[in-house]
């Protein structure tokens, strides 16, 4: 398996402009969170799906950020318009727990490195 | 509020050195506590779940334990191999998405 897949991996955008991160989970896996890794507040989930549903959004910092997965292969992670404090690491994960917590066994992405200039 | 924190923030250990690293935790009911492992440039790898104290979990050169207020991951005879940055995350009772991470010890092994 290759592994849950993140484009771009790099994205420089000026502030204002539309920006959207892509994901590929593993193939089968029911769960896919997205995360952001910053070193003044280190890594936050921001959103979590479970078979394609949305089932908490309640760590997206703002209404500039939303999140969609049109289907169980593929997710996306907009922020319209950007601002330069969401600059950061952007992780997608996914998971199929063969017991106990959705966060057992997450398999995490190489991750987006987001500059808003 | 609840809080996690880690410690040391860095740790440099000589080859063969063994140690522990420290997951501090106040959580409204713990659900689950979660070690991972951060490379330079990549995503966290998942190490560990621990639930309850006492319980205690083994990969390789790696064993984390927890207690009632901490879980420790040690670490015996590192290899240059074991440097990374260690995560440790709680998951608290009081909501699904409430999953809190520290900011990690970064270890460096010397060979």
């Amino acid at each position: 398996d290759a592994g849950v897949i993140q484009s771009p991996r790099h994205e420089v955008t000026e502030m204002g402009q539309e920006v959207t991160l892509r994901c590929k989970p593993i193939s089968g896996h029911d769960y896919l969170f997205w995360y952001r890794q910053t070193m003044m507040r280190g890594l936050e989930l921001l959103i979590y799906f479970n078979n394609n549903v949305p089932i908490d959004d309640s760590g997206m910092p703002e209404d500039r950020f939303s999140a969609k997965m049109p289907n169980a292969s593929f997710s996306t992670l907009k922020i319209q318009p950007s601002e330069p404090r969401d600059s950061a690491v952007y992780f997608c994960a996914s998971s199929l727990p063969t017991s106990g917590w959705r966060y057992n066994e997450q398999f995490f992405g190489p991750g987006t490195r987001l500059t808003v200039l | 509020e609840d809080q996690v924190t880690q410690s040391p923030e860095a740790l440099r250990l000589q080859e063969g050195e063994s140690s522990s690293l420290n997951c501090s935790y106040t959580v409204s009911g713990l659900r689950g506590l979660f070690w991972y492992r951060q490379d330079p440039g990549k995503g966290p790898e998942f190490l560990f779940t621990l639930y309850s104290a006492g319980e205690e979990k083994e990969k390789e050169r790696l064993k984390a334990t927890l207690t009632k207020k901490e879980s420790f991951l040690h670490i015996t005879a590192p290899k240059p191999e074991d440097s990374a940055t260690y995560l440790c995350a709680v998951l608290d009772q009081t909501g699904a998405n409430n999953l809190f991470f520290g900011t990690g010890t970064r270890l460096t092994v010397i060979p």
